[in-house]
């Protein structure tokens, strides 16, 4: 079956702590993304990479980390740096057989700051 | 700055009604423009439409690009409680592959 997967889907963060959230998709896209989604609100792009070992900064990026050591794997490290976590994360990918802008996303992940 | 603005950001309508949502998008070197559903957490793709394919349906729904006026409208007709959602549009950016999207318009089908 193929598709995204993110975990966990819900998760509570102490302030202060690291917290790092899974994104794996078997569509054999290129391209991987990571939004964030504010209630009542779009998503805003955090990091995206279009090839493996290479990534670049969305429009909020600060605050957080990513890696692209496989092409399945795009895991998001939420940081202690990020002032106001608390939000609903969602991974997609794209790739060129679904027509590169056409995106696909995970179930999402909800972190909550205690 | 690439901005893509939705309207209204709500809207509540009874069953069986049509509705039309709104999507104005200012996007350098613009390639395409996507409508997605979101009901409770992935949102799930409508549309793509580009120059070359400037009008979808697909059932109840359809959508059209206007390239003159930098815009797209999303319908569905007879509306049905299914069809609660937040609709999100977004612009794809030539060369860069990736979306700028909008802020959403919730929309809530009353029985």
């Amino acid at each position: 079956d193929g598709g995204i997967t993110q975990s966990p889907k819900y998760l509570f963060r102490k302030e202060g702590q690291n917290v790092t959230l899974s994104c794996e998709q078997n569509l054999n896209h290129d391209a991987m993304y990571w939004y964030r989604q504010d209630p009542g609100q779009g998503l805003r792009l955090i990091y995206y990479s279009q090839i493996v070992n290479d990534f670049q900064k969305g429009d909020i990026a600060e605050g957080y980390s990513v890696s692209r050591e496989k092409k399945e794997s795009f895991p998001l490290t939420v940081t202690s740096a990020q002032k106001n976590p608390t939000a609903f994360y969602l991974c997609a990918s794209s790739g060129l057989a679904g027509g590169l802008d056409t995106q696909y996303f995970g179930p999402g992940t909800r972190l909550t700051v205690l | 700055e690439d901005k893509v603005v939705q309207s209204p950001l709500s809207l509540v309508v009874h069953e069986g009604d049509t509705v039309t949502l709104n999507c104005s998008y200012e996007v350098t070197n613009f390639r395409s423009l996507l409508w997605y559903k979101q009901e409770k957490k992935a949102p799930t793709f409508l549309f793509m439409l580009t120059s070359s394919g400037i009008e979808k349906k697909s059932g109840r729904l359809s959508s059209i690009l206007d390239k003159k006026e930098l815009s797209s409208i999303l319908n569905i007709t007879a509306t049905q409680t299914g069809d609660s959602a937040i609709y999100l549009c977004a612009g794809g950016i030539q060369g860069a592959q990736k979306l700028v999207f909008g802020q959403g318009t919730r929309l809530t089908i009353n029985p």
